[in-house]
């Protein structure tokens, strides 16, 4: 199975930075790398699909970039409604597989 | 505008079973490109997923982990798809999302979430 590690784990940032989260697989996946915005007590969110392919109607502050095996999730400037857990993962073979979660928190 | 709707929280005794519904509105269940996922988060962990179902070709896969005790079936006159899983043990304490699951070029994209259903396993 493919394993996916993100990093970091947890991250504090400001309104209005930007930020960035790595996903790294354990193998190729060529594209096939999908990010989730998760909040606590409501439904997960798809933000990006097959790396780079925003999902509507995500927020243009998101983009995401990569292949093979390193990809990432950037956020361009923060908003309050962006703290939250974030999740890549692989889609490029069964069984898909989740990173551990990389959680954003308020500075 | 697909909605997800799950069935509410439930608490079980180990060893016993639970299903779990999930109801797709705003969608139908027949299309090629269509499936329904089950995906679990347990208490302070990540997501994990543990089958899918597409019913258009009314076949299911399963992860490794949940092989022996998990059925997943749809029903796509109600557009309903259900989840049962046996032998409850207390690691199985999570919430359980349904996801759609979309074949772009690859299956497994989950472009909608049901809002989760917790499932305690208690003595």
């Amino acid at each position: 199975d493919i394993q996916m590690t993100q990093s970091p784990s947890s991250l504090s940032a400001s309104v209005g930075d930007r930020v960035t989260i790595t996903c790294r697989a354990s193998q190729s996946i060529g594209i096939y790398l999908n990010w989730y915005q998760v909040k606590p007590g409501k439904a997960p969110k798809l933000l990006i699909y097959d790396a780079s392919h925003m999902e509507s109607p995500v927020p243009s502050r998101f983009s995401g970039s990569g292949s093979g095996t390193d990809f990432t999730l950037t956020i361009k400037s923060l908003q309050p409604d962006d703290f939250a857990t974030y999740y890549c993962q692989q889609s490029y073979t069964t069984p898909c597989s989740f990173g551990q979660g990389t959680k954003l928190e308020i500075k | 505008q697909v909605q997800l709707v799950q069935s509410g929280a439930e608490v079980k005794t180990p060893g016993s079973s639970v299903t779990v519904s999930c109801q797709v509105s705003g969608g139908t269940l027949n299309k090629y490109r269509h499936g329904i996922s089950w995906v679990r988060q347990a208490p302070g962990q990540g997501l994990e997923w543990m089958g899918g179902i597409i019913p258009f070709f009314g076949g299911a896969h399963y992860a490794q982990n949940f092989q022996d005790r998990l059925t997943l079936i749809a029903d796509t006159s109600t557009t309903t798809a259900y989840m049962e899983v046996r032998s409850l043990k207390s690691e199985d304490t999570a919430v359980y999302y349904c996801v759609r699951d979309v074949m772009y070029t690859t299956w497994h994209t989950f472009d909608y979430w049901g809002r989760g259903t917790l499932v305690t396993v208690s003595s």
